[in-house]
Parts: C-alpha cells; sequence; structure tokens
C-alpha cells in the first residue's frame, strides 16, 4: 500500500526567506507525484507534478520540487516567498501502473508567511 | 481548469437526516472522486467512478453511497447523517489518460451534522 508523509505540519517563515516543504512517500511500485495548494476556504490546485524524466520539476508560482528516488522523497522548495503563498500544501502519491489514477493523500503542510 | 461545481456549498442538517450533495463537470472527464477533509487528516477519499454507473469504494466509505447516471454528474449520498460526518467535501475530476493522473478538484461543501 502507499503512503505519503509531510514531516511537517506547520512551516512559519519570513517574507523573501527561502522555504522547502517535505514530504516522503512509501511505495512497492513507481509512482507519479503531485504537490497541490488550497488558499483558505477554496479548492485544492495543482502546483506541480512529476511523471518522468528529469527529477527537477518547475511548477506555478516560482515553486519547484526534486525527486529522489533513492530516499523516496519529494520535496517542495521556493527560492523566496510571499506573503500570497500562505496556504496549505499538500503531496500526493499515484500508482503509475493503477487504472484509477486514485491518489493518496498526505496530511497537508500549512505554510505561514510574516512580514 | 475543469468546470467543476458543487452544490450545495454550505449545508446544516439534522442527525439522521438524508443528505445528498452533487458534483456537476462540464469537461468530460472519465474518472470522478468524493473526498473529505478534516484538520489533521488531510484528503480522504470517500469513493470514485470510472465511468458512467461504474464506482468503487475508497478509503472512508462507510455511510456513503455513490450514483453516477450521467457523464457529467456524481451524486454522494448520505443515507442516515451522523455528527462523524461533519466535514468538507470535495469533488473531483480526472480524464485518467495513462500520461496523467492529475486530479481537478472543484470549490468544496461544508457540511455540519447537528
Amino acid at each position: 500500500a502507499q503512503s505519503v508523509t509531510q514531516l511537517d505540519s506547520q512551516v512559519p517563515v519570513f517574507e523573501e526567506a527561502p522555504v522547502e516543504l517535505r514530504c516522503n512517500y512509501s511505495s512497492s511500485v513507481s509512482v507519479y507525484l503531485f504537490w497541490y495548494v488550497q488558499y483558505p476556504n477554496q479548492g485544492l490546485q495543482l502546483l506541480l507534478k512529476y511523471l518522468s524524466g528529469s527529477t527537477l520539476v518547475k511548477g506555478i508560482n516560482g515553486f519547484e520540487a526534486e525527486f529522489n528516488k533513492s530516499q523516496t522523497s519529494f520535496h517542495l522548495r521556493k527560492p523566496s516567498v510571499h506573503i500570497s503563498d500562505t496556504a496549505e500544501y499538500f503531496c500526493a502519491v499515484s500508482d503509475r501502473g493503477g487504472s484509477q489514477g486514485n491518489l493518496i493523500f498526505g496530511k497537508g503542510t500549512k505554510l505561514s508567511v510574516k512580514p | 481548469d475543469a468546470g467543476i461545481t458543487q452544490s450545495p456549498r454550505h449545508k446544516v442538517t439534522e442527525t439522521g437526516t438524508p443528505v445528498t450533495l452533487r458534483c456537476h463537470q462540464t469537461e468530460n472527464h472519465r474518472y470522478m472522486y468524493w473526498y473529505r477533509q478534516d484538520p489533521g487528516h488531510g484528503l480522504r477519499l470517500i469513493h470514485y467512478s470510472y465511468g458512467v454507473k461504474d464506482t468503487d469504494k475508497g478509503e472512508v466509505s462507510d455511510g456513503y453511497s455513490v450514483s453516477r447516471s450521467k457523464t457529467e454528474d456524481f451524486l454522494l449520498t448520505l443515507e442516515s447523517a451522523t455528527s462523524s460526518q461533519t466535514s468538507v467535501y470535495f469533488c473531483a475530476t480526472s480524464p485518467g489518460t495513462s500520461r496523467s493522473y492529475e486530479q481537478y478538484f472543484g470549490p468544496g461543501t461544508r457540511l455540519t451534522v447537528t
């Protein structure tokens, strides 16, 4: 069975500082990996995804993530955060060989950007 | 973004009453999903559909049923609502191609069971 662990439930950071949100997954098969963002009182929006190829994936709003197969990690980074990045971020994994495309989500990391 | 709407957006109901939530999509996506979101639990899959009249259970399906009579509509029913079903419910869709299982989410329905 697959699982996703987001190592930090809350991450406070000052504006313009760099940030890393950590995600580790467990799976016996090859996977697709995703990061979603949820702004207050909204649905989830895709930030970026890893399907294959380059292990460094760039997404929207200046975020990027690196797939590390040996460490089974997919950490999300941004070199300089803005107040508007305050949101909850979810890492998710999907079985590459599965037919239903079901996603397993982590429990989320709340990013709080302070001025 | 996929056009996904959910109705109602907010609902307060009493314990023991039936409740139906509706998800409507305009993208002709094959797959549709219902999740619940609770603090500290992230999103958990309730049921999903891989085609008209084709559905299956997810991680937390007890107390819920679903139906999909048309590609664009996916209904979630709580047969007899309980306080433990107070949650925010999200619908999602996916084209389900072999290249990507990216899911698109609706705005959510906040359900309170008193």
